[in-house]
């Protein structure tokens, strides 16, 4: 099963931000989580990853909160191509290519004009 | 980021065949590969672990003798749905991470099967 929650749906309007939670209150020690993005009959997509601190990339920002239970992908400036599922997933992470990927049922962001 | 590409990227085949599909890593090697399945309006759901140069991890309820999995290189998985059936329709995707370098993920395009 999936060790994260995420709301089933949200809208954003274009041009805002997108905040989008996640849930992982069983996270544990070494594992990182990770936000994928899938666009309709396409194959995921990374968007970033963390273990403990807030990170930033091209494409977003990840804020973890300091209990690592509960983070926030933050898509700064939302547009019509960002409209996608967005799943949040708890994994260990390493140096080696191990680690399975386990999604739930993810958050159809949908941005609207 | 790392580029992964699956062949063919959508298959139509009568009842009965197999069908082989083929998951390329372009420009890293990776000694793991996963193979994913999703139905329409669900999630991806992980079927098997390939492992170059020794047998696949399958998940629980998934059929190795159905679902054949080979990773002869270190670029190279291939997926066979053997005696294909309408409810193998599916969307299969797989995945790969570098050997070296992040821990991320890279998934292919997806092949969507359709069995008539």
């Amino acid at each position: 099963d999936a060790k994260t929650t995420q709301p089933p749906s949200m809208d954003c309007a274009e041009g805002r931000a997108a905040n989008l939670p996640c849930n992982h209150s069983t996270i544990s020690g070494n594992e990182y989580v990770y936000w994928y993005r899938q666009i309709h009959s396409q194959g995921p997509q990374y968007i970033i990853h963390g273990l403990k601190n807030n990170e930033t990339n091209e494409m977003a920002s990840l804020i973890i909160t300091e209990d690592r239970k509960s983070s926030t992908l933050i898509l700064p400036h939302a547009t019509l191509r960002d409209t996608a599922v967005y799943y949040c997933i708890v994994r260990v992470g390493s140096s080696s290519n191990t680690g399975k990927l386990i999604f739930g049922q993810g958050t159809t962001l949908q941005v609207k004009p | 980021g790392a580029v992964v590409s699956q062949h063919p990227s959508w298959v139509i085949c009568k009842s009965g065949t197999s069908v082989k599909i083929e998951c390329r890593s372009l420009d890293f090697q990776a000694t793991t590969m996963f193979w994913y399945r999703q139905f329409p309006k669900q999630s991806l759901m992980l079927m098997a672990t390939s492992n170059e140069g020794s047998k696949a991890t399958y998940e629980q309820g998934v059929e190795k003798d159905k679902f054949l999995i080979n990773h002869a290189s270190l670029t190279l998985s291939t997926l066979t749905v053997t005696s294909a059936h309408p409810e193998d329709s599916s969307f299969y995707i797989c995945s790969a991470s570098p050997l070296t370098g992040g821990t991320e993920a890279f998934f292919g395009q997806g092949t969507r099967l359709t069995v008539v």
